[in-house]
Order: structure tokens, then sequence, then C-alpha cells
């Protein structure tokens, strides 16, 4: 059975002070990885797909990279408007056409 | 483009009542979902469809009917709602059949199963 661990839970960070956040995934055989933004109140809003280990892929303050067993999702320098819950989420060739997200990270950014 | 479009936005139920929760897409995607996010559970999908005609069950079916007679609407029915169903309902589409591009989400429906 697929499945996505994300961790940590929660975090707290000062604006400017870089972290990761990290996404285990268990598949069988993985089609795509995917990174999403949530804001409070919103739906889900996409930031990358990674499909092989190895591959790594930006977007401003934000990098995704990918191995074979977990993800990473890299913040640089960031400031009060990345504060958000981000969430990952694995589709498996074994799981057909279903996406398996994880429970996210709250991230928190502070002035 | 309206993207994809849900309704209402917010519902209160008193249990043993039944409702459709409306999703609809105007970017003629294929491939179209329903997930419940509560508390510290993430996205769970509920159910999903490759097209038109086309359904099937994902991680939390039961007490779920969806049907998909239109490329454009997926609507998800609570057959006789109870207190568990209580959670936040997203929509979302894709492009491709089978695509792994990224999900399009709607705005989201709150439901209070009293």
């Amino acid at each position: 059975e697929d499945q996505v661990t994300q961790s940590p839970e929660a975090l707290r960070l000062q604006e400017g002070e870089s972290s990761s956040l990290n996404c285990s995934y268990t598949v069988s055989g993985l089609r795509g990885l995917f990174w999403y933004r949530q804001d409070p109140g919103k739906g889900p809003e996409f930031l990358f797909t990674l499909y092989s280990a190895g591959e790594e892929k930006e977007k401003e303050r934000l990098k995704a990279t990918l191995t074979k067993k977990e993800s990473f999702l890299h913040i640089t320098a960031p400031k009060p408007e990345d504060s958000a819950t981000y969430l990952c989420a694995v589709r498996g060739y074994s799981s057909a056409s279903k996406i398996i997200f994880g429970s996210g990270t709250r991230l928190s950014i502070r002035p | 483009n309206a993207g994809v479009t849900q309704t209402p936005k917010f519902q209160v139920l008193k249990t043993g009542q039944s409702m459709t929760l409306q999703c609809a897409q105007d970017m003629n995607h294929e491939y179209m979902s329903w997930y419940r996010q509560d508390p510290g559970m993430g996205l769970r999908l509920i159910h999903y469809s490759v097209g038109a005609g086309i359904t099937d069950q994902g991680e939390v079916p039961n007490g779920y009917n969806v049907s998909r007679s239109t490329t454009e609407d997926f609507p998800l029915r609570l057959l006789s709602a109870a207190p568990s169903q209580t959670s936040v309902y997203f929509c979302a589409s894709s492009p491709e059949r089978g695509s792994y591009n990224e999900q399009f989400f709607g705005p989201g429906t709150r439901l209070t199963v009293l």
C-alpha cells in the first residue's frame, strides 16, 4: 500500500532562516511525487512534480529534491508570506490513478 | 476560465439527511477527484473519475456516491449523513487521463453534520 509521511508536523522559523521539510514515501514504482502549498481556508495550490531520483526543481525560494525514499522541500531565506501548510503526494504504478497525500507540514515564518 | 468551482461553500446537515456537493470545471479536464480533509490527517481520496462515465473508489468511499455524466461535472452525494462525515471537502481536476500532472483544486465545501 502506498504511504506518505511528512515531518515535522509544524515548523516555526525566523524570517531569513533556511530549513527543509521532509516527505518519506513508500510506493511500488513511483510515477510522480507532488508538492502543494495550502493557505488557510483555501484549496491546495500546485508547486512541483518530481519523477525520478536525483531530480530537482526550483521556484523562487523553494527547491524540491527527490531520492528513492524521500523528498525534501528546501526553503531558502523564507519570508512571512511563505507561511502555509505544505503537502506532499505520490502516485504509484500499482495504485492506478490514485494520488495519496501526506498530512502536511505547517510552516510559520516570523518577521 | 473559472477553474474548479464548488457549491455550497458551507453546509450544516442533521444526521440522516442526504445532500449533493457540486463540483464543476471549465478546463475540459478528464481526471476529477474528491478529497476530504480532516485536522492532522491530510487529504484523503474519496472517489475519482478518469473520464465521463468512469468512476472508481479511493481510500474512504463508504457513505458517498459519485457519477460523471459529463466532462464538466462531478457531484458527490452523501446518502445518509453521519457526524463522522463532518469535514472539508475538496474537488480537483487534472488535464489528462492517468496523468501525473498537477491537479487544480476548488475552494472547498465545509460540511458539518449534527
